[in-house]
C-alpha cells in the first residue's frame, strides 16, 4: 500500500527567508502524480504545486519548487522568499496515474512566518 | 475564480441521527469526491463519484454512507446513523478530469457528533 510521510510536524522560517519542506512516500508504482496542498487557518486546501513521476525536471510555480528525487522516493517543498500569508498547514499527497483518483495524504507540516 | 463549496460549515448532531452535507462542485467538473479529517488525523479519502455512479470508496465508506448528486449541481454524503467517531472534518472535491484529475476542494463541514 501507498504511504505519504511528513516528519516535520511544525516549520518556521522568518519572512523573506527560504524554507523547505519534506516529505516521502512509498510505492512500487512507476508512474504517478505527487502534490502539495496549502491549507491557511479556516479556509480550504489550495492546490500549490504538482510533479508528474515520469518528468525528471523539477516542477516550479512562482517561489515554490519541488525537489523530486524519484529513487530516493522524497518530494520537498521550498518556499524562497516567505511572506507572512505563506503560514498554513501544508500537505503532500500522492496519486497513482491509473484506475484512481483516490489522493493518499501525509500528516501535514504547519508552517510559520515570522515578520 | 470558481471554488467548491460546502455547507453548513459546522453541524452538530446526536448519535444516531442522520446528517447530509453538501457540497456545490465547480460547474464544468464531472468528477466528485469526498473526504474526511478526523481532528488531528491524515485527511482520508471516502470517496469517488463520476457519471451517477461511485467510481471507488474506501473502507471508511461502509453502509451507513451514501452519495448522491440530486441535481444538476449539488453533491451530497449523506451519514443514515451517526457515530461519535464519525466526528471530523469533511471536504467534498471536484475535477474536471484531464490527465492528472487536479482536485479542489471546498472548505469543509466540521461534524460534530454529541
Amino acid at each position: 500500500a501507498q504511504t505519504v510521510t511528513q516528519s516535520q510536524p511544525e516549520m518556521s522560517v522568518q519572512e523573506a527567508e527560504t524554507v523547505t519542506l519534506s516529505c516521502t512516500y512509498d510505492t512500487s508504482e512507476s508512474d504517478y502524480y505527487l502534490f502539495w496542498y496549502k491549507q491557511p487557518p479556516s479556509r480550504q486546501m489550495i492546490l500549490v504545486i504538482r510533479q508528474e513521476a515520469y518528468k525528471q525536471q523539477n516542477a516550479t510555480e512562482n517561489r515554490f519548487s519541488v525537489n523530486f528525487q524519484k529513487a530516493a522516493k522524497s518530494f520537498s517543498l521550498k518556499i524562497s522568499d516567505s511572506q507572512l500569508g505563506d503560514a498554513a498547514m501544508y500537505f503532500c499527497a500522492y496519486r497513482r496515474s491509473i484506475n484512481t483518483d483516490k489522493l493518499i495524504f501525509g500528516t501535514g507540516t504547519r508552517l510559520q512566518v515570522f515578520p | 475564480e470558481p471554488e467548491v463549496t460546502q455547507t453548513p460549515s459546522h453541524q452538530v448532531t446526536q448519535m444516531g441521527q442522520e446528517v447530509i452535507l453538501r457540497c456545490v462542485p465547480i460547474s464544468n467538473h464531472l468528477y466528485f469526491y469526498w473526504y474526511r479529517q478526523i481532528l488531528g488525523q491524515k485527511v482520508e479519502f471516502l470517496v469517488s463519484f463520476y457519471n451517477n455512479e461511485i467510481s471507488e470508496k474506501s473502507e471508511i465508506f461502509d453502509d451507513q454512507f451514501s452519495v448522491e448528486r440530486p441535481d444538476g449541481s449539488n453533491f451530497t454524503l449523506k451519514i443514515r446513523s451517526t457515530k461519535l467517531e464519525d466526528s471530523a472534518m469533511y471536504f467534498c472535491a471536484s475535477s474536471d478530469g484531464g490527465r492528472v484529475h487536479e482536485q479542489y476542494f471546498g472548505p469543509g463541514t466540521r461534524l460534530t457528533v454529541t
